[in-house]
């Protein structure tokens, strides 16, 4: 099946821990996204990338890293700088085709302890 | 700049009922899509419909219809003759400014009591 595939659906963490939340795809999308969701919140992009081995910062990127060295990987590590990881993550990804429309994974939800 | 405005935090129905979530857009550019997503309570957000800035033309998917007005700046959404599994968290995105951003409105909690 095409899609985009996150793991683990839920990471507890400990505190000064980094942790990687992983995301693949298999649509062959050139673009990449990781957006971060608070309880009851929108979302808020952390880091997107356009194309293998470049990516940008989005709204919220202190605290987190991304490497792009595969087109259909891009995983999203939490470091310890990052305040108060506690939340949903989203990975998404995007196509040239339909019209720039925005495909998400199911979620990884992270909980520090 | 681009901005998406939900003002409905939470909307609660009786089942049957009709129901529009609105949304209102901002936008510099003259080229945009703009998209509806559903996130239900298992969390990932389910892409409903995308619009772009050259087709104004309603549209209408089962129960679903969506009324986008240039005009007024605004993409709202209907559901017609509400369901329980329509109970979600309803979501209104822009895409413009060359598309690598997409912004997302911070959207409407559903609610359809049986």
């Amino acid at each position: 099946d095409g899609g985009i595939t996150q793991s683990p659906k839920y990471l507890f963490r400990k505190e000064g821990q980094n942790v990687t939340l992983s995301c693949e795809q298999n649509l062959n999308h050139d673009a990449m996204y990781w957006y971060r969701q608070d309880p009851g919140q929108g979302l808020r992009l952390i880091y997107y990338s356009q194309i293998v081995n470049d990516f940008q910062k989005g709204d919220i990127a202190e605290g987190y890293s991304v490497s792009r060295e595969k087109k259909e990987s891009f995983p999203l590590t939490v470091t310890s700088a990052q305040k108060n990881p506690t939340a949903f993550y989203l990975c998404a990804s995007r196509g040239d085709s339909g019209g720039n429309t925005i495909y998400f994974g199911e979620g990884s939800w992270l909980t520090v302890v | 700049a681009q901005k998406v405005t939900q003002a409905q935090t939470e909307i609660s129905v009786v089942e049957k009922e009709d129901v529009t979530l609105d949304c209102v857009y901002e936008t510099r550019d003259t080229t945009y899509y703009l998209f509806w997503y559903k996130q239900p309570p298992s969390g990932e957000l389910v892409f409903l419909i995308r619009r772009n800035s050259f087709d104004e033309q309603n549209e209408i998917s089962g129960r679903y219809s969506w009324n986008f007005q240039k005009s007024t700046s605004s993409f709202n959404f209907t559901i017609t003759a509400s369901q329980v599994v329509d109970s979600a968290v309803y979501f209104c995105a822009l895409n413009s400014g060359g598309y690598q951003k997409v912004t997302f409105g911070t959207g409407t909690k559903l609610q359809v009591i049986p």
